[in-house]
């Protein structure tokens, strides 16, 4: 079954600097991918997607990230964070389970930017 | 962009009682819709998938008896906490799919519901 594996469970980071956040997915089949931001008490903003094409996933707030086949992963990347992109990621996967495609979400990273 | 409506934001009840979580779409039609749980520092855990017109399907290990979900439209799925207890307190999120996309596209989540059950 599909699943993610976000390696890192916090990342700290000045403000300005950039930063990666890790994911890797474990399928054998057609893989569908998107990462979302959670702020605080709140519920989840997708930033990005990945469903076919370009390896190379942009999305809001300047994020992006790469789809890599032949190391199963699909790393977050952000040339210059800020103070207000402290919060947690998570990277998710789609899972067909039970006649339904089904999101199946990372443990999260939380990142915190520091001024 | 699609907005998705979760009510209460914050509940706070007596063990015992019984709690429930509107999920709307506000802008389009969701015949599917989706509960998670989420506990402190955690991830989100599915628990059950909500069907229009027909049952929920629960992930291994959720009690139907104790999370009852209703999918009465398009637009509207609830989940009822019954006879809660301490141990039920969570953060609950609801998502929702856009019937005019496909099954791959993204869901849109509603801001979650902090439940406390003292």
């Amino acid at each position: 079954a599909q699943s993610v594996t976000q390696l890192d469970s916090q990342v700290p980071v000045f403000e300005e600097a950039p930063v990666e956040l890790r994911c890797n997915y474990s399928s054998s089949v057609s893989v569908y991918l998107f990462w979302y931001v959670q702020y605080p008490n709140q519920g989840l903003q997708l930033l990005l997607k990945y469903l076919s094409g370009s390896t190379l996933v942009k999305g809001i707030n300047g994020f992006e990230a790469e789809f890599n086949k032949s190391q199963t992963s699909f790393h977050l990347r952000k040339p210059s964070v800020h103070i207000s992109d402290t919060a947690e990621y998570f990277c998710a996967v789609i899972r067909f389970s039970g006649g339904y495609n089904k999101l199946i979400f990372g443990a999260g990273t939380r990142l915190a930017v520091h001024p | 962009g699609a907005v998705v409506s979760q009510h209460p934001s914050r509940v706070i009840c007596k063990s015992g009682t019984s709690v429930k979580i509107e999920c709307r779409s506000l802008d389009f039609q969701a015949t599917t819709m989706f509960w998670y749980r989420q506990f402190p520092k955690q991830s989100l855990m599915l628990m059950a998938t909500s069907n229009e017109g027909s049952k929920a399907t629960y992930e291994q290990g959720v009690e139907k008896d104790k999370f009852l979900i209703n999918h009465a439209s398009l637009t509207l799925s609830t989940l009822t906490v019954t006879s809660a207890h301490p141990e039920d307190s969570s953060f609950y999120i609801c998502s929702a799919r856009d019937r005019r996309t496909g099954n791959n596209q993204p869901q849109h989540f509603g801001d979650g519901t902090r439940l406390s059950i003292l």
